[in-house]
């Protein structure tokens, strides 16, 4: 079955530390996506990629960073300097483009503070 | 800038009773509009895609209906598995990120 695999479900990050999130799909989506969710809140978009080796800002990049060196994965480092690390962080692909399809999600790393 | 507000925030229903979730839009150029269906503690599900003002899309108890402002999706008859946020997420005319809504809590009760 085709989708969007994350890892760990649950996360725990100490004072400090950095922690790096998984995202793997084997949609063949050129775009992935990592969103931020908090309760009460919109998804709001972190860091995206339309194609390997490339990637930009989105909303609310300060204090995180990713790499795209393989098409398939997308991994996600939340640095000591993001000092509000606990949300519900979310990997999404889609086919960049005129056609803007929709994004796909995977399940979701819960990440939280020791 | 652009913007994406739903309403109601929270909506309980009855098992069988009808209503509708708006979804309002503020972007210079609409290239789609996405509702999905999220669980607790799960990612969001992909229910329909709108591109153009006066187009509906149906699947089972549900219907997404987009004029030029708003979005409505219309659930018929819910159940209790209904139950669950549903979001609304457009494309600017940028094209590359989709602006999300916080969503509408819905709860279908037996």
């Amino acid at each position: 079955d085709g989708g969007i695999t994350q890892s760990p479900k649950y996360l725990f990050r100490k004072e400090g530390q950095n922690v790096t999130l998984s995202c793997e799909q084997n949609l063949n989506h050129d775009a992935m996506y990592w969103y931020r969710q908090d309760p009460g809140q919109g998804l709001r978009l972190i860091y995206y990629s339309q194609i390997v080796n490339d990637f930009q800002k989105g909303d609310i990049a300060e204090g995180y960073s990713v790499s795209r060196e393989k098409k398939e994965s997308f991994p996600l480092t939340v640095t000591s300097a993001q000092k509000n690390p606990t949300a519900f962080y979310l990997c999404a692909s889609g086919i960049p483009g005129p056609s803007l399809g929709p994004q796909h999600f995977g399940d979701g790393t819960r990440l939280s503070i020791l | 800038e652009d913007q994406v507000t739903q309403s109601p925030e929270a909506l309980r229903l009855q098992e069988g009773e009808s209503s509708s979730l708006n979804c309002s839009y503020t972007v210079s150029g609409l290239r789609g509009l996405f509702w999905y269906r999220q669980d607790p503690g799960k990612g969001p599900e992909f229910l329909f895609t709108l591109y153009s003002a006066g187009e509906e899309k149906e699947k089972e108890r549900l219907k997404a209906t987009l004029t030029k402002k708003e979005s409505f999706l219309h659930i018929t008859a819910p159940k209790p598995e209904d139950s669950a946020t549903y979001l609304c997420a457009v494309y600017g005319v940028g094209g590359g990120k989709l602006i999300f809504g916080q969503g509408t809590e819905l709860s279908v009760k037996p």
